[in-house]
């Protein structure tokens, strides 16, 4: 079993829709919680990190529950240049950094 | 502002050829990170450096090996390439994480097919 699981998608979306992504985590000493972005064939870049207590970023919100081990993020008021594939990612106690397989969204005009 | 530089970009080998990918960065961070990406399969961590003098397996190390040769320099060795190794190779680098959430940066990648 993967350690960091999520929905592969595609998920299609109209333009100005909210869409939610979901990941779950298996390991309970997972300590740093992150969403990266990547463009087809673009190395992953930082979207935002995920506090405890949720975190906003514009348009994007993240939230944590560390006792379910589960991650999500929310995208508000979508737009075309939001179309990637969003990438769930733990960092561990011993520096490890796992990626999930990443949930591909198409926004649609 | 260079940060993590990988090379070769793009590379094609013979099934058996031996390679060296080659990774630097100049951002002074003690850890770095090797991993591979397939279709339909996000990245997967073959190795990774959590400082200098140190490396441990990923989730996918077999057939790779890697040194981390200084703080700047990590390197991945593919001995006898297999077709099974045709990837997108993506290095990393970040600081030690002590629950501050540190960024993770990545290099451009290295797309290498083995035929």
């Amino acid at each position: 079993r993967k350690e960091v699981e999520q929905d592969p998608g595609p998920f299609n979306v109209p333009e100005g829709a909210t869409v939610a992504f979901n990941c779950t985590y298996s390991n309970s000493a997972s300590q740093s919680f992150f969403w990266y972005r990547q463009d087809c064939r673009k190395e992953p870049k930082l979207l935002m990190s995920v506090y405890s207590s949720g975190n906003e970023d514009g348009r994007f919100t993240a939230q944590l529950n560390r006792a379910s081990q589960y991650i999500s993020l929310l995208i508000r008021d979508s737009k075309l240049s939001d179309s990637a594939t969003y990438l769930c990612v733990v960092r561990n106690r011993d520096d490890k950094i796992i990626f999930g397989k990443g949930t591909r969204l198409h926004i649609l005009p | 502002n260079a940060g993590v530089t990988q090379t070769p970009k793009f590379q094609v080998l013979k099934t058996g050829q031996s390679m060296t990918l080659q990774c630097a960065q100049d951002m002074n961070h003690n850890s770095m990170y090797w991993y591979r990406q397939d279709p339909g399969m996000g990245l997967r961590l073959i190795y990774y450096s959590a400082s200098e003098g140190t490396t441990d397996k990923g989730e996918v190390p077999n057939g790779y090996n890697v040194s981390r040769l200084n703080k700047r320099e990590f390197s991945l060795r593919l001995e006898s390439a297999a077709p099974s190794q045709t990837s997108v190779y993506f290095c990393a680098s970040s600081e030690r994480d002590r629950a501050t959430h540190t960024e993770a940066f990545f290099g451009q990648g290295t797309r290498l097919t083995v035929v």
